[in-house]
């Protein structure tokens, strides 16, 4: 159990154009998602937190007009990234959390974007 | 959020025990510790999870002193397949948000 997916696995888009990631708790219902960042050998970077039916909290110094979280299901939240740009490209990590658990947290298996 | 401190980097020939600690000195009452694994272009694995003593799954086991501003991963017998970045995380039941550090990166050498 506690199954998160994201879709797509890699996408790869032209400079100026949207790009949306999906996440999902497959078998389990999350009042919670996360999504972070991850650039090549560093560390993951938490970009926001979504509540599900609120909107999101964004870490200081992410776009939130930038990058779109909606979280709109207790099994679903999207990230898009609007007007892309090749600093865009990166690994977009989600994780869920279980609604009846406040610190069991499930990770996606990632979203390579690549901005051209 | 407590801040935790542990290696960059370690290596380990296969077949030996591999111990990762990581230091949380402000951890407070209700804080966890949560230990994940990552393989690249890969999202973090859930490993181990823990209060205090000893807690023991089937791939790792975690040590906590009672003072708990430390915890130490144990690998038993590592294989090459356990060459992976190991993060250490400190996760309050009272707050939503979990911040990564920099994780060690474990190179098991043949």
């Amino acid at each position: 159990g506690a199954v998160v997916s994201q879709h797509p696995s890699r996408v790869i888009c032209k400079s100026g154009t949207s790009v949306k990631i999906e996440c999902r708790s497959l078998d389990f219902q999350a009042t919670t998602m996360f999504w972070y960042r991850q650039f090549p050998k560093q560390s993951l970077m938490l970009m926001a937190t979504s509540n599900e039916g609120s909107k999101a909290t964004y870490e200081q110094g992410v776009e939130k007009d930038k990058f779109l979280i909606n979280h709109a299901s207790l099994t679903l939240s999207t990230l898009t990234v609007t007007s892309a740009h090749p600093e865009d490209s990166s690994f977009y990590i989600c994780s869920a959390r279980r609604t009846e658990s406040t610190y069991e947290q499930y990770f996606g298996p990632g979203t390579r974007l690549t901005v051209t | 959020l407590a801040k935790t401190t542990q290696p960059i980097s370690m290596d380990s020939y296969e077949g030996q025990e591999v111990n990762i600690t990581c230091s949380h000195n402000n951890i407070a009452t209700n804080d966890y510790i949560t230990w994940y694994q990552q393989f690249p272009s890969q999202g973090p694995r859930f490993i181990i999870q823990g209060y205090k003593t000893k807690v023991t799954n089937e791939v790792a086991s975690l040590f906590i002193p009672a003072d708990r501003k430390s915890s130490t991963l144990s690998l038993p017998r590592v294989s090459l397949s356990d060459t992976a970045v190991y993060y250490c995380l400190v996760v309050k039941t009272s707050y939503d948000k979990v911040i990564f550090g920099p994780g060690t990166s474990l190179s098991v050498i043949p």
